[in-house]
């Protein structure tokens, strides 16, 4: 049982826009603790996709964009592309600085 | 380029003590605010915390690993390890390490190290 929770699966056709919910408590993201975002492609290490809410790292497209309000947290991507199939995970904190994460959403494109 | 690698057995057996080490390069493991910590992701499954470390040895634990794990640092060796006891099939899982701020991106991994526990 993962302290974030977001849906175990979304899809979508290509050039669809897709939304991944990530929903916390007063203890985590309703705190004030900043939610981030990170893409696992089959295989691969978590790559980070979007930090403190809203800011995407160098080299991740526009199509991808986060936003927080109260005790959640989304993941928006646009214009879906079949090279975004794969994993998507949240990731927050606890007042004791324990690291917390949803328990992963995968995204389909059909 | 900051690049983190996990190192460790592959195979430990039910009840043993599992060690595994992250070597750091291309950066120093004592800097400042930067914490030091471990994921776990079991096979099919989501990513666990497991905990962090900073270079002066202060650590943070999953409660739920708590009473099992043991973290330390050797900033001589840019190193930092992991020993988790009493093991079982459940403790199966990649490990990655990572680097992160107190509260901030996860923003560096390793690879990850696939332990398994079996006898």
């Amino acid at each position: 049982q993962s302290v974030l929770t977001q849906p175990p699966s979304v899809s979508g056709a290509p050039g669809q826009r897709v939304t991944i919910s990530c929903t916390g408590s007063s203890s985590n993201i309703g705190a004030g603790y900043d939610v981030h975002w990170y893409q696992q492609l089959p295989g691969a290490a978590p790559k980070l996709l979007i930090f403190r809410n809203t800011n995407r790292p160098s080299g991740v497209p526009d199509r991808f964009s986060g936003s927080k309000s109260g005790t959640s947290a989304s993941l928006a991507i646009t214009g879906l592309q079949a090279e975004d199939e794969g994993d998507y995970y949240c990731q927050s904190y606890d007042s004791s600085l324990s690291v917390v994460f949803g328990g992963g959403t995968k995204l389909t494109a059909l | 380029q900051l690049q983190l690698q996990e190192s460790g057995p592959g195979l430990v057996k039910p009840s043993e003590t599992l060690s595994l080490t992250c070597t750091v390069s291309g950066g120093s493991i004592a800097t400042s605010s930067y914490y030091w910590g471990w994921i776990r992701q079991p096979p099919g499954k989501g990513l666990d915390w497991i905990g962090s470390i900073y270079y002066t040895g202060i650590t943070y634990y999953n409660p739920s690993l708590k009473s099992r794990v043991t973290f330390s640092v050797d900033t001589s060796k840019n190193q930092f390890s992991l020993k988790l006891n009493s093991v079982t099939a459940a403790d199966t899982a990649v490990y990655y390490c990572v680097r992160h701020l107190r509260y901030g991106t996860l923003d560096y991994w390793g690879q990850g190290t696939l332990l398994t526990v079996s006898s």
